[in-house]
């Protein structure tokens, strides 16, 4: 199994907080994501990152940020939550690999309630 | 967009009985890697497929990527209610990034 660690397990928060969804892991991974996943749907990249200073933004339009200031930890921010981003989110990542194509390791998640 | 649908989107089977989830890319990709999620649960890698035509075997999985590189499936065969879950099939794309698209799905579950 992968050590790879989210924090909260689950929130629930007001319109309008700012948050923050940690995301840290002790394999010494290069590449971090994160997921949305809505309860029996597909997964959407948001956000993800090959390294250190490394952000990028993923297919789905989010409006979160993310910073890689070092290798184990990617947190996720919401400047501002609204009840559109209830969901569940995912952290992953990814060893160093010929042309990219390592598996990625999921973190259990973060469920997050807006009301 | 790129796309990755799996079909059925669901199935309800008795143990015993076998399963087959299909995937298919609207492009070619340059691998594609199958993951299962447990209700509740989080997605856990289960094998990554690179060669056209490839077959892979895990005890009662078999996995297939499909010769042009574009399809795949997977096949449980005497489905156990440990089997249960969503089966996702997450295509490589051959540009950029290299990004990993996950399909829509396939929830199964298991009577005993």
């Amino acid at each position: 199994e992968a050590d790879i660690y989210q924090t909260p397990r689950y929130l629930v928060i007001g319109t309008g907080k700012k948050i923050t969804l940690e995301c840290s892991q002790t394999m010494g991974h290069d590449k971090m994501y994160w997921y949305q996943q809505d309860p029996g749907m597909e997964l959407h990249l948001i956000h993800y990152s090959y390294g250190v200073n490394s952000t990028e933004k993923g297919d789905l339009s989010s409006e979160s940020t993310v910073s890689r200031i070092r290798t184990e930890h990617f947190p996720l921010t919401l400047e501002s939550a609204r009840p559109s981003h209830t969901s569940q989110y995912l952290c992953a990542s990814s060893p160093r690999g010929a042309s990219g194509s390592r598996e990625q390791y999921f973190g259990p998640g973060t469920r997050l309630t807006v009301t | 967009g790129q796309q990755v649908m799996q079909i059925p989107q669901y199935q309800h089977v008795q143990e015993g009985e076998d399963f087959t989830t299909y995937c298919n890319s609207s492009t070619t990709l340059s691998n594609i890697q199958w993951y299962k999620q447990r209700p509740g649960g989080h997605p856990v890698f289960l094998i990554q497929l690179v060669k056209s035509g490839e077959v892979k075997k895990q005890k009662r999985l078999t996995f297939q990527f499909g010769e042009a590189k574009k399809n795949s499936s997977l096949h449980i065969t005497a489905t156990q209610t440990t089997d249960v879950g969503t089966y996702f099939c997450a295509g490589r794309m051959n540009t950029g990034f290299q990004k990993l698209v996950f399909g829509t799905g396939t929830r199964l579950l298991v009577s005993p």
